[in-house]
């Protein structure tokens, strides 16, 4: 299974809603990651998580909440959006190798989250 | 923040052409690596050049890396209409951080 699954594919949100997006995979990835895009914008990294620990946060919004339940899963609870984060949300899943460093060899990627802020 | 800087951004040609796609960095790297993105969906790894490597090949792409130049290259050959997506070559600067480029559209019309 060289997959990475995210759901739900498309998401519609006022300002006032909790949702949460959620991404698996199992190719035994021990690193994931969430990254934002907006239309015409290259994919601009928002956390990165290493054997299930936070490992980055790119002085993300406290609105954006990861969590990494277990080393298949990871989810992002989104909570008193702007519509200026209406964007495709993407998760991706790498091997680490050596020292706990990501192998950056290959990232995988799902499919993306499309998500509009009302 | 971007790591590399990508040009043409837009690029339209013809079936059975060779399109090329350039990628300047900012940063010391220990690979490069090119994505393919179809609209609105996940990017797909396409291959990955080692600092100390010059030029790679896989199928129709060649890739080329001038470390000196801090810059990269992607050559589709005999392009096809499915070769429509956008491209973009990414970077590791450290830990854990794979930072994309701005991107290139590219358009193959049949």
């Amino acid at each position: 299974d060289t997959e990475v699954t995210q759901t739900p594919k498309h998401l519609v949100m006022g300002m006032t809603n909790k949702k949460s997006l959620k991404c698996e995979q199992h190719m035994g990835h021990r690193a994931m990651y969430w990254y934002k895009q907006k239309a015409k914008k290259p994919p601009e990294l928002m956390f990165v998580y290493s054997y299930e620990k936070l490992s980055i946060n790119e002085s993300v919004p406290s609105r954006f909440s990861p969590e990494c339940p277990n080393s298949s899963l990871l989810n992002l609870h989104l909570h008193a959006l702007q519509p200026e984060d209406s964007a495709l949300y993407l998760c991706a899943s790498s091997h680490l190798v050596g020292t706990g460093g990501p192998s950056n060899e290959k990232l995988f990627f799902g499919s993306g989250t499309q998500l509009s802020v009302l | 923040s971007q790591q590399g800087e990508e040009d043409p951004q837009a690029l339209s040609i013809q079936e059975g052409e060779n399109a090329t796609m350039n990628c300047s960095y900012k940063t010391s790297i220990n690979n490069l690596q090119w994505y393919r993105q179809n609209s609105g969906r996940g990017l797909v790894h396409l291959i990955l050049i080692r600092s100390n490597e010059r030029e790679k090949h896989s199928g129709r792409l060649r890739v080329t890396l001038d470390t000196s130049k801090k810059s990269s290259s992607l050559l589709i050959t005999a392009s096809r209409a499915a070769d429509t997506a956008s491209y973009f070559c990414a970077t590791l600067t450290g830990g854990f951080k794979t930072i994309f480029g701005a991107g290139t559209r590219l358009f193959v019309k049949a």
